[in-house]
């Protein structure tokens, strides 16, 4: 079945520094790829998104890369800092309602 | 505040207890979502309502019955529990925009539930 795989499960950072994440979908025919950020007691919340015909998005301190023929992509936030600190989850889907999310990501900035 | 909200925030009940989680949205959306978020594990996807019908089950016990009786509101009624089944709870919405739509889902902040 459709899946996403989801690495690293905990990433720790200083401070400024740049962090990567990196999600791989197995349905070829998934057409959007949402970033969604979860702080402690708060529901996801989408920071970013990219569609299948666009190989990078940048917003600010975020940029999200997509790799159709390896279908894998990947987030990246430079200058890192406290308030990043949080769950982040990737998601792919297809031509349906329906979003196959990753496992998350643990992110830890220290100051 | 992402414009969707759930009542209760927490909830402990026991294996014998029926109880329903709520979900209001306040963004004019068509499509309403229940998620099951357990530790290490993907989100869950258990319900979709689009303009207040069913349109997915994934494959979920009888135990967890949805209703939507209009767009601005979904519910979740539990009955007959199992420890197994704590975890948090997550609403979400969207506006259905045709098969290639962005459907971006906000969501709400969840119900935490435990299960005596």
């Amino acid at each position: 079945g459709e899946n996403v795989e989801q690495h690293p499960s905990t990433l720790s950072v200083q401070e400024g520094d740049s962090a990567v994440i990196k999600c791989t979908y197995s349905d070829s025919a998934s057409n959007y790829f949402p970033w969604y950020k979860q702080e402690l007691g708060k529901g996801p919340q989408l920071i970013i998104d990219i569609r299948s015909n666009v190989g990078e998005k940048k917003d600010q301190r975020i940029a999200v890369t997509l790799n159709k023929t390896a279908k894998h992509f990947s987030l990246h936030i430079t200058e890192t800092q406290p308030e990043d600190s949080a769950v982040y989850f990737c998601a792919a889907k297809r031509n349906t309602d329906k979003l196959i999310f990753g496992t998350g990501t643990r992110l830890q900035v220290f100051p | 505040e992402t414009g969707v909200t759930q009542t209760p925030r927490h909830l402990v009940m026991g294996m014998t207890n029926k109880k329903s989680l709520k979900c209001e949205q306040h963004l004019g959306h068509n499509a309403m979502y229940w998620y099951k978020q357990s530790a290490k594990k993907p989100l869950e996807l258990m319900f979709v309502y689009s303009l207040e019908e069913r349109v997915e089950n994934n494959s979920v016990p009888s135990r967890f019955s949805p209703e939507c009786p209009n767009s601005s509101h979904l519910f979740l009624h539990l009955h007959t529990l199992q420890p197994e089944d704590s975890a948090l709870y997550l609403c979400a919405s969207s506006q259905r925009s045709g098969t290639s739509g962005r459907n971006e889902q906000f969501f709400g902040p969840g119900t935490r539930l435990t299960v005596l």
